[in-house]
């Protein structure tokens, strides 16, 4: 079946630093999304991606979508504490009105 | 304007017993998803629902698991005699339209217990 898949599965940075996660879809997406889940939280929608070769900005966050549809990613600049969490992309599967979800990458960050 | 509102917050149930979650969509929605999530693992779609309709249940286990979400009141997951494996968050989520080109919104989730 249709997945998606994320890298890496954690990450671990010193405040301050760069951290990205990377999405990759077995199929073309039409769109993609991202969801950041905080510690004991709920997935909580960040972003919504729909052109080939999109780029979008939230402050310190970069979200692209590739040129073939099939992969995105999320860069974080300068992380703070409250950058902690787990980033999930999701895509909708063809034919369903459905979101399958990456494995979710969890960030920590060393003050 | 409340979001998406689940109940129980934590369910602690005895192995055996049923375990029942409930949720109601934002207003205006009429998409609720029911996504579950293992302990430090990702979001597994179980079900999606329409009014008085299921629409998928291809995540759904065969046995033991059933979902509804009736012409008035909230969706219910319903778990029939639970087994530890069953221990898990269940967030059930919303959407204006079909999940796809429309986002998700998510409710703080029900987490079950089983012991």
């Amino acid at each position: 079946g249709q997945q998606v898949m994320q890298i890496p599965q954690y990450q671990h940075v010193q405040e301050g630093e760069d951290f990205t996660t990377y999405c990759n879809s077995s199929t073309t997406l039409s769109n993609i999304q991202w969801y950041k889940q905080r510690p004991g939280g709920h997935p909580v929608f960040l972003i919504q991606l729909v052109k080939s070769g999109e780029v979008k900005k939230q402050k310190r966050l970069t979200f692209q979508f590739g040129e073939a549809k099939k992969n995105s990613s999320l860069h974080i600049t300068a992380t703070q504490t409250t950058d902690v969490g787990t980033y999930f992309c999701a895509g909708p599967v063809r034919g369903a009105q459905k979101l399958v979800f990456g494995q979710g990458t969890r960030l920590t960050i060393n003050p | 304007n409340a979001g998406v509102m689940q109940n129980p917050r934590h369910l602690v149930r005895r192995r055996g017993q049923e375990a029942r979650l409930r949720c109601s969509p934002m207003k205006g929605h009429s998409h609720v998803y029911w996504y579950r999530q293992l302990p430090e693992e990702g979001l597994k779609f179980m079900v999606y629902l329409q009014k008085e309709n299921i629409i998928d249940e291809s995540g759904m286990p065969k046995e033991r698991f059933s979902a509804e979400f009736p012409k008035e009141g909230p969706s219910i997951l319903r778990i029939q005699q639970v087994v530890r494996g069953d221990s898990a968050a269940y967030f059930c989520a919303s959407s204006l339209r079909g999940a796809g080109a429309n986002v998700l919104t998510f409710g703080a989730g029900s987490r079950l217990t089983v012991l």
